[in-house]
This record gives C-alpha cells, sequence and structure tokens, in this order.
C-alpha cells in the first residue's frame, strides 16, 4: 500500500485559499487517490478522487503532477464550517481492498 | 436511505468485559470496513470485509473478532475488553463503481474501558 506524508495542521483565515499537499512516492500505477473530510465527532466523508491531472467538483479540485507522486487538495474560499481534518488516501478500486489512513491535517479557519 | 448505522452510540465496559459493536447499510454495498480512531489520531483498520462471507485483518487486529452476518451487516466484538481499547469505533462501506467509489461512514461507537 502506498504510504502518505501530510502536513499536521495548518492555519487559515475565511475568504482564503487552502491547499494540502500529500506525498505518495511509491504510488502504484493502478492507485486513485481520494480525499476525506473528517469534522469533529463524526466519521470521515468524501471530498473529492482523482487519478491524475486536475479534478474540480462543486467542493474542492485535486492537482496531480504528472509524475503522480504528490497531490495537492486546493478548497476555495474557506469558512469557518471548514474547519476538519483532511485525509489523502492511496489505493486502487479493487472492491474490498484495505485503504490506510494517515495521520491528516487539521486545518482551522479563523475569522 | 439511513446509509450506515452503528449501535451502540457510546458504551462503558469494565475491564474483561465482552461485547459486540453493530454495524449496518443499506446501500447494498459489497465490502465493509472496522477502523479505530484514537484521540487525535487518524483512522486505523481493524478487519474488513471484501464480501459477504468473507473477512481479512486490517492494521489492528489484535483483541477483536468480526462477523460479517450477511450482506448488510458486520459486527465486532471485543472479547475482552482492555482500556487500550477505548477509542471511537467507526464501520463503514464500500462499493465498486466504474467512474469513482468512495467509503461511506457511520456516525461512530464511541468506547470507555475502565
Amino acid at each position: 500500500l502506498a504510504k502518505t506524508t501530510q502536513p499536521i495542521s495548518m492555519d487559515s483565515y475565511e475568504g482564503q485559499e487552502v491547499n494540502i499537499t500529500c506525498s505518495h512516492n511509491n504510488i502504484a500505477t493502478n492507485d486513485y487517490i481520494t480525499w476525506y473530510q473528517q469534522f469533529p465527532s463524526q466519521g470521515p466523508r468524501f471530498i473529492i478522487q482523482g487519478y491524475k491531472t486536475k479534478v474540480t467538483n462543486e467542493v474542492a479540485s485535486l492537482f496531480i503532477p504528472a509524475d503522480r507522486k504528490s497531490s495537492t487538495l486546493s478548497l476555495p474560499r474557506v469558512s469557518l464550517s471548514d474547519t476538519a481534518v483532511y485525509y489523502c488516501l492511496v489505493g486502487d478500486k479493487t472492491a474490498g481492498n484495505k485503504l490506510t489512513f494517515g495521520g491528516g491535517t487539521r486545518v482551522l479557519v479563523k475569522p | 436511505n439511513a446509509g450506515v448505522t452503528q449501535t451502540p452510540k457510546f458504551q462503558v465496559l469494565k475491564t474483561g468485559q465482552s461485547m459486540t459493536l453493530q454495524c449496518a447499510q443499506d446501500m447494498n454495498h459489497n465490502s465493509m470496513y472496522w477502523y479505530r480512531q484514537d484521540p487525535g489520531m487518524g483512522l486505523r483498520l481493524i478487519y474488513y470485509s471484501a464480501s459477504e462471507g468473507t473477512t481479512d485483518k486490517g492494521e489492528v487486529p489484535n483483541g477483536y473478532n468480526v462477523s460479517r452476518l450477511n450482506k448488510r451487516e458486520f459486527s465486532l466484538r471485543l472479547e475482552s475488553a482492555a482500556p487500550s481499547q477505548t477509542s471511537v469505533y467507526f464501520c463503514a462501506s464500500r462499493d465498486r463503481v466504474p467512474v469513482q467509489e468512495t467509503q461511506y461512514f457511520g456516525p461512530g461507537t464511541r468506547l470507555l474501558v475502565l
């Protein structure tokens, strides 16, 4: 399983863009990159998933360079409610494969 | 459509007691997972079930057993609880889709072992 490395924490202010980079140097050819968000006292929830280049949805963008050894989650114009822990996961799509969560990045959005 | 449900929400045990955490999903997913999350830490996989009738160990299986009762239900059993098992336990389910897949998590069970 590809190991991921993320910053432990990041602070930001309302209205700013937050970029969280995840390193996954030994990502395999069949692996996808998935990001989850977890609020206190709740289970994680899916944010975005990608394989290469750029993916965008209504919540975030995911940038993946050509070598795929890292990825960056971009949260545009954050609000206080975006304060959460963000996890980067790498794994293939085989149903039933175990996915390993790292320590995540704790994002604190200040007023 | 309730998604993933877990019972109980909160439990206090004494060292040596046993209990079973229940998890059910109504999304017809094949794969189900049990994680634990210690305070301030990430999630660690305890056991998972790729499909009905199969179970496999995750990162931290010691002290736990699981049963995939049917496609909907996946239970986690602590035979002899220890204070080190104090944690929040999350159940999740996942299915294979051609374009994108996610894990759906339950609300968690908070377990305190005294």
